[in-house]
């Protein structure tokens, strides 16, 4: 389970606030991504990077925004343009290849709204 | 883009059954199918993935199967126990591309 850490556990967020979430990386791993979990709607991907200085949208981007300007960080900013962010959000992260690879996933940040 | 559909949402089978989840693809270019299991308050762990070049894989007690010609992938589970009660994706992606979509999640408990 380790190499990828995600903080913090819980997140509180207030009415407008922007709030980021942490997940770094010491698998040496290239490729990191960034996924949303609801109840009963699987894995949703909002952005996902393959290398430093690049990052590309998922399915559900609108209202978030990220960053990669280390390898081993990809820092997820959930913005008040995000009217429902409560969720548990997922970081993983895999070595990129030709072939797909297995994804690892960090522990996870709950966040919710006051 | 890929659409993944899984069945049932919810498995109840009784210890030592085997059970069947059974996922469907929309994209024909999708070669890799990776299974993943989440046992609750966890992360999500890869158990099995399966490549379009073969039609099924076995790991101990886990096993997939893939039929391309219908676009649908499905993992067995046999001699359940109880400590199998966890969430399982199913997901779908192409070789080459990172992009990975998975299924909405099926959660399994195994009734001792």
């Amino acid at each position: 389970d380790g190499g990828i850490t995600q903080s913090p556990k819980y997140l509180f967020r207030k009415e407008g606030q922007n709030v980021t979430l942490s997940c770094e990386q010491n698998l040496n791993h290239d490729a990191m991504y960034w996924y949303r979990q609801d109840p009963g709607q699987g894995l949703r991907l909002i952005y996902y990077s393959q290398i430093v200085n690049d990052f590309q949208k998922g399915d559900i981007a609108e209202g978030y925004s990220v960053s990669r300007e280390k390898k081993e960080s990809f820092p997820l900013t959930v913005t008040s343009a995000q009217k429902n962010p409560t969720a548990f959000y997922l970081c993983a992260s895999s070595k990129p290849g030709w072939a797909a690879e297995t994804q690892y996933f960090g522990p996870g940040t709950r966040l919710l709204v006051l | 883009g890929e659409n993944v559909e899984q069945h049932p949402s919810t498995l109840s089978v009784q210890e030592g059954d085997s059970a069947v989840i059974k996922c469907t693809y929309s994209d024909s270019a999708s070669n890799y199918f990776p299974w993943y299991k989440q046992e609750l308050g966890k992360r999500p762990q890869l158990i099995i993935d399966i490549r379009s070049n073969v039609g099924e894989k076995k790991d101990q007690r886990i096993a997939v199967t893939l039929n391309k010609t219908a676009k649908h992938f499905s993992l067995h589970i046999t001699e359940t126990q109880p400590e199998d009660s966890a969430v399982y994706f199913c997901a779908a992606s192409i070789e080459g591309y990172q992009k990975v979509t998975f299924g909405t999640g099926t959660k399994l408990q195994v009734i001792p």
